[in-house]
């Protein structure tokens, strides 16, 4: 069984480019779901994707936007960047979209720097 | 106010020493909770999972919740130097906004041997 899997691991860009995060998730999931973790704070939710179809979506403006393929892989692009976007970009996926009661697996991330 | 508060950090004990980490939430929809722990440079890993009010143990790990204080709670005996990490609460509701996590800020914890 293969973990979730993100690339690339490290990405440095300048103002105002775009940006495409991609993630490859666990073998018999079919939810993945975004989070954005800013240097000391906790993993913000930014949206979630169940069976290629948005489910779910944080506070986060719509130059964040993504897409989820058949094989349940999915990517998350943000255009326009900002300086704030620095951060570490992590997916998680799960067997169910309702994630109360159930695991979400992490991958290791994606670090931003915006410059 | 945010929805999760957690306690400030950094945490730093000698080995064996007991551990408490806590976080309160303002939101009453929650009705599960857990405890992710993150290493250096990786993503978070569940610990604990607990859902409405109650104990639950696993191991060294205890987890607490309150909900009649909104308050919850992990505790870690016997601590080890391998226990050094990020702790992360997270909680979530099972209507509406049922698809995320909603996590506090984190404790990085460093256990001396």
């Amino acid at each position: 069984e293969t973990g979730v899997t993100q690339s690339p691991t490290h990405l440095i860009k300048t103002r105002g480019q775009q940006v495409t995060l991609r993630c490859s998730s666990q073998s018999g999931h079919n939810t993945v779901s975004w989070y954005q973790q800013a240097l000391g704070q906790g993993p913000q939710f930014i949206f979630q994707y169940y069976r290629e179809e948005e489910n779910g979506r944080g506070n986060f403006p719509p130059r964040f936007s993504g897409l989820q393929f058949p094989n349940y892989s999915s990517e998350l692009n943000v255009n326009a960047l900002e300086l704030d976007d620095s951060a570490l970009y992590l997916c998680a996926s799960s067997h169910k979209k309702v994630v109360g009661n159930e695991k979400l697996f992490f991958g290791s991330g994606t670090q931003l720097s915006v410059l | 106010q945010k929805e999760v508060e957690q306690d400030p950090g950094p945490l730093s004990v000698p080995e064996g020493a007991i551990v408490s980490l806590n976080c309160t939430y303002s939101n009453s929809a929650f009705q599960y909770f857990m405890w992710y722990r993150q290493y250096s440079r990786k993503g978070p890993e569940l610990l604990m999972y607990t859902y409405s009010s109650g104990n639950k143990e696993d191991g060294r790990f205890t987890a607490q919740v309150d909900k009649s204080s909104k308050y919850i709670s992990l505790f870690i005996r016997d601590s080890q130097p391998s226990d050094s990490a990020t702790y992360l609460c997270a909680m979530s509701s099972s209507t509406g906004a049922n698809s995320k996590l909603t996590f506090g800020k984190g404790i990085t914890l460093s256990v001396r041997p």
